[in-house]
Order: structure tokens, then sequence, then C-alpha cells
């Protein structure tokens, strides 16, 4: 059925590399292309986000990049800091109005 | 704008009981969704609402009921409260895909 698969579900990099998650979405209907950071303990909270017309999206030490032939966006984070230690999701539409999420991809970045 | 609020912050409730999660936005949204997440788990969709009058089911509908009498408000309710329903319930409202989350309401069924 409809989903959206987010990988690596583990993701553990040393300070300073980069950090590459994706996702995968089967709805070719599909316009927008979000990304969240979850916090311990806090809610989710957008990071960035894209839109179709366009294939990559940056600010400041994160990008977002879209392939709509393969169906796939990622989220790229440069230079990481411990700061940057979290749970991330990625999002895509079902039809109209449901909104699906990604399983999460628990990202440590490693002294 | 307070945004999207959520109350009770944390609950216990005994097996078989039942209670109302409140949600309640003031930014006009027409879109407002229930979502559950288990203890390092994704988000899971219980209920969404395109608008005031019309609710729909996600993916985890099955122990719960939601109305939508207003714009603001999105309430949802747990009958027979079962062990399996502790989690976390975030709500939320959207605006053109951009989703806004409550702060989450802690349930623990004992």
């Amino acid at each position: 059925g409809e989903n959206v698969e987010q990988h690596p579900s583990t993701l553990s990099v040393q300070e300073g590399d980069s950090a590459v998650i994706k996702c995968t979405y089967s709805d070719s209907a599909s316009n927008y292309f979000p990304w969240y950071k979850q916090e311990l303990g806090k809610r989710p909270q957008l990071i960035i986000d894209i839109r179709s017309n366009v294939g990559e999206k940056k600010d400041q030490r994160i990008a977002v990049t879209l392939n709509k032939t393969a169906k796939h966006f990622s989220l790229h984070i440069t230079e990481t800091q411990p700061e940057d230690s979290a749970v991330y999701f990625c999002a895509g539409p079902l039809g109209d109005d449901k909104i699906i999420f990604g399983k999460g991809t628990r990202l440590h970045i490693l002294p | 704008n307070a945004g999207v609020t959520q109350t009770p912050k944390f609950r216990i409730l005994k097996i078989g009981q039942s209670m109302t999660l409140q949600c309640a936005q003031d930014m006009n949204h027409n879109y407002m969704y229930w979502y559950r997440q288990d203890p390092g788990m994704g988000l899971k969709l219980i209920y969404y609402s395109v608008g005031a009058g019309i609710t729909d089911k996600g993916e985890v509908p099955n122990g719960y009921n939601v109305s939508r009498s207003t714009t603001e408000d999105f309430p949802l309710r747990l009958e027979l409260a079962a062990p399996s329903q502790t989690s976390v319930y975030f709500c939320a409202s959207s605006e053109a895909g951009l989703q806004f989350f409550g702060p989450g309401t802690r349930l623990t069924v004992v």
C-alpha cells in the first residue's frame, strides 16, 4: 500500500562529519516533502521542507534533495554538532489529506 | 498565538476507564490530526479531520473516537482503556502540508 520508507533506523557519525537520511515514497502525486526533528521528550518540529517544483533546498547546515523520478528525498546534515543528536522523521502525504510519517532515524553524534 | 495546545500533559488511567484528550488550535487551520508515539517508535496516525464536521480514520483507529464540532477543537476519546494504549499522544494541525504539533499527552494505562 501507500507508505513512506525511511533509512537507516539508526545512524552514528563522528562530530564534524556529514549525515544523510533517505526516504522513499510511493504516491506519485506527492508534492510536499518535510523533515522533522524530535529531541528526547519533546514534540516533533519542522526543520526543512521541499516542494516538488525544486530539486534541492538548503538552510545553513541542513539540506533536502528530491528525486521525483526515483521517488525519494534525502536529508543532509553537514558539519554535525552534538545538538544534532535526535530522532529525524520524514513525512509524506497519502492522497489529499493524510500525512504519514516514516519510522524515524535515531542520529547519534559521536565526540 | 498559542499554536496547538493539549491537555492534560500526563494522565494515569486504570484498565477499563475512559477519558478525553483535549486539543485546540488558534491558527484557523482546517486540517487536524491525532498521532500516538510508543517508546522509541515513530508516529502513527489515529484519526484526522479536514474540517469541522468531518473526521476519518488513520492507521490505528481502534479503541478511539474523535469529533470536530468546531475548527478550533479536536478531542480524542478513549473508551475502555487498555495497557496497549499506553503511549504519548500528539495532536497536530496543518496548513499546506506544514504540520504544527502540540506538546503531547503522556498516557499510562495500568
